[in-house]
């Protein structure tokens, strides 16, 4: 597609239940990184995919977290037992190339998914 | 670690004054700068960057930024606002001390357009 397309856009989520976030990024784009982004603050790094590859996870805040990109496109953010300070945006963002050529090329965002969880 | 301090949550500036967000970074290597717009209930759209060329650096919607070494900053200014540049402006680094050159972003300033 023309962009990065992201999937709920909006979901509500009771405490306890599991959820998937879904993005579809730019077709090619080797580079997939996903942010939180807590009401009023900026974005916060979760995890890095390059291809189907999970090179960086150190930002996911707990092992509730897990993201996976089997096929090396398509990529899933799974959270666990959701609790309510999960509730934030979720954006998904990708780049054609990797490393300081990405920041050369350029990312593309999403518009991301809004949890709330009650 | 590299990081950046977005001076003001929220500034507000009269329709045709001008614009002045600033930005504050630190890198223990030569960084990569940038501003994001972010729109209501949209996601984030690239302003401008600096690479390392020239250091004042143009954007989209008529938004540039000077990189300072000397005063590690990297402010955003427009000579004239309008209505549309209402938004949350983010200032960003790039950790390219990682191998995956993840954005570090700044808390973001709003801008507010008083008519």
């Amino acid at each position: 597609g023309a962009g990065v397309s992201q999937s709920p856009r909006y979901k509500v989520a009771k405490r306890g239940q599991d959820v998937a976030l879904r993005c579809d990024p730019i077709s090619g784009h080797v580079s997939l990184f996903w942010y939180q982004q807590a009401l009023g603050q900026g974005p916060e790094f979760l995890t890095y995919f390059q291809n189907e590859a999970q090179l960086d996870k150190s930002g996911l805040p707990s092992d509730r977290f897990f993201a996976e990109r089997p096929e090396g496109s398509v990529s899933t953010l799974k959270i666990q037992r959701t609790q309510q300070e999960d509730s934030a945006v979720y954006l998904c963002a990708s780049s054609l190339v990797t490393g300081t050529g990405g920041n050369n090329y350029g990312y593309t965002f999403g518009s991301g998914t809004r949890l709330t969880v009650v | 670690a590299q990081s950046v301090t977005q001076l003001g949550s929220h500034v507000s500036v009269s329709e045709g004054a001008l614009v002045l967000l600033r930005c504050n970074y630190s890198s223990s290597v030569p960084p990569y700068l940038f501003w994001y717009v972010q729109y209501p209930n949209q996601g984030l759209q690239l302003l401008l960057k600096y690479t390392s060329a020239a250091t004042l650096v143009k954007g989209i919607n008529g938004f540039e930024a000077e990189f300072k070494k000397s005063e590690t900053s990297f402010h955003l200014t427009k000579p004239s606002a309008h209505m549309s540049d209402a938004a949350e402006y983010f200032c960003a680094v790039s950790d390219r001390e990682g191998r995956d050159d993840k954005i570090i972003f700044g808390k973001g300033t709003r801008l507010h357009i008083l008519p």
